[in-house]
Formats: structure tokens, sequence, C-alpha cells
């Protein structure tokens, strides 16, 4: 079946300037993650849905950070005025409820800020 | 907050060798912990995971142990083959009904080498 999408694959963008993010998650998946991968680092939580519950925004870095998510499905990332240091890849991970652990992840989106 | 360390950082191996990477873990409350593979260019695939009622867990080449008094947790590929290098990345995760995050460790890149 079909897995998590992402889009755009690569985007690159000037400093200053906002960049969306997209998440399509497995269907049926209620709880969706989003995270951050640095150059030669590990994953980094950033924010979590789960339902039509309020999200989870502990890990988001900045003000500038913002996601939603539309119809308890796809997920939207934006960063806002990018900086050099929100270059990484951005992943996004969905899993059928959140008591069942196993999260499936999405190919992620190749963010460089010029 | 859960910390996990991974070690090695980078592993090379010859093709047809044992590879074992290792992770330790904080938070006595982990009883959750998946192991991902990463190919370049993609994003982390679950290859197994491993509970705290259980010691150890076998899935063809891939097996991981689990020693919950040392708190460290470890990943055993056999008989490794080409298509086996990836980064590989362990995590854990607390109990409870709430508790829904995954804590990364930063990697480990294998090489296998033909």
């Amino acid at each position: 079946g079909a897995g998590v999408s992402q889009s755009p694959s690569n985007k690159v963008t000037e400093k200053g300037k906002d960049v969306e993010l997209r998440c399509d998650p497995i269907s049926g998946h209620t709880a969706l993650y989003w995270y951050r991968q640095s150059l030669g680092q590990g994953l980094e939580f950033l924010i979590y849905f789960q339902g039509n519950s309020a999200p989870d925004k502990s890990g988001l870095p900045s003000d500038r950070f913002s996601a939603e998510r539309t119809g308890g499905s796809v997920s939207t990332l934006t960063i806002q005025r990018t900086q050099q240091e929100d270059s990484a890849v951005y992943l996004c991970a969905s899993s059928l409820v959140p008591q069942r652990e196993t999260q499936y992840f999405g190919p992620g989106t190749r963010l460089l800020v010029l | 907050g859960e910390n996990v360390e991974q070690h090695p950082s980078t592993l090379s191996v010859q093709e047809g060798d044992s590879a074992v990477i290792k992770c330790t873990y904080s938070d006595s409350a982990s009883n959750y912990f998946p192991w991902y593979k990463q190919e370049l260019g993609k994003g982390p695939q679950l290859i197994i995971d491993i509970r705290s009622n259980v010691g150890e867990k076998k899935d063809q080449r891939i097996a991981v142990t689990l020693n919950k008094t040392a708190k460290h947790f470890s990943l055993h590929i056999t008989e490794t083959q080409p298509e086996d290098s990836a980064v590989y990345f362990c995590a854990a995760k607390p109990e409870g009904a709430g508790s829904y995050q995954l804590t990364f460790g930063k990697g480990t890149k294998l090489s296998v080498i033909p």
C-alpha cells in the first residue's frame, strides 16, 4: 500500500523567505510526527498531532516554525523567514495510533537555505 | 527526558562478517526500542524492534538484544552484504498511554566492503 509521502523532495530557498513542506500520512493513521535531521545528526522531534487533540509543539525550535494538520490527514510544516541554520532534511512519520509505537517515515524534504 | 547514546558512529566490515551497534538509554521507564535503517536519500525504515518484556529478538540475519538492568540494547547483523550499507538509528520510548515520543541516537554509518 501507499506509504507516507512528502513534497517537495528538495527545496532551495533564499534566506528570509517562507517555505511550506507537505506530508501525506498513511491512510487511517491518526498520529503524525515531524522531525528534523541535520547533517550527520540524529532525528530531532519537532511536533506531534493526534486526531483532533491539541498538537504537542514542544520540539519546535523557534516561533518561525509552525505546523497544521487539516481534516486529520495532510499536514503542512511552515518555516517563516528562513535562516541558513534551517537547512536540513525534514521528515514526517505516521503511526496507526500513538500507542502503537511503529512510526513509518516518509522520504523527507531536503531544505537548503542560501 | 530520555537520552540515547549510540556507538560507533561509523563501522566498516568485510562482506560476510558480523556487525554490532550498541545503544544506551537513560530513562528506566523506556520499554520500546526500535531500530531504523536509512539509505542514502531515503527516510528511515523500521527493521526490527524489541519491548522490555523480551531479552532478544531475531529476524533472519538481524537480531536485537536488550539488557534492561544495564539500560543498553544492541543490533547484530550477521553475514553482512553490501546492501546492508546504510545509516542505522536506535531509538527508545517510555511506557504509558501518553508516551509517544521516540528519542533517537545519532546514527551509525555502516559500510560493508565487498
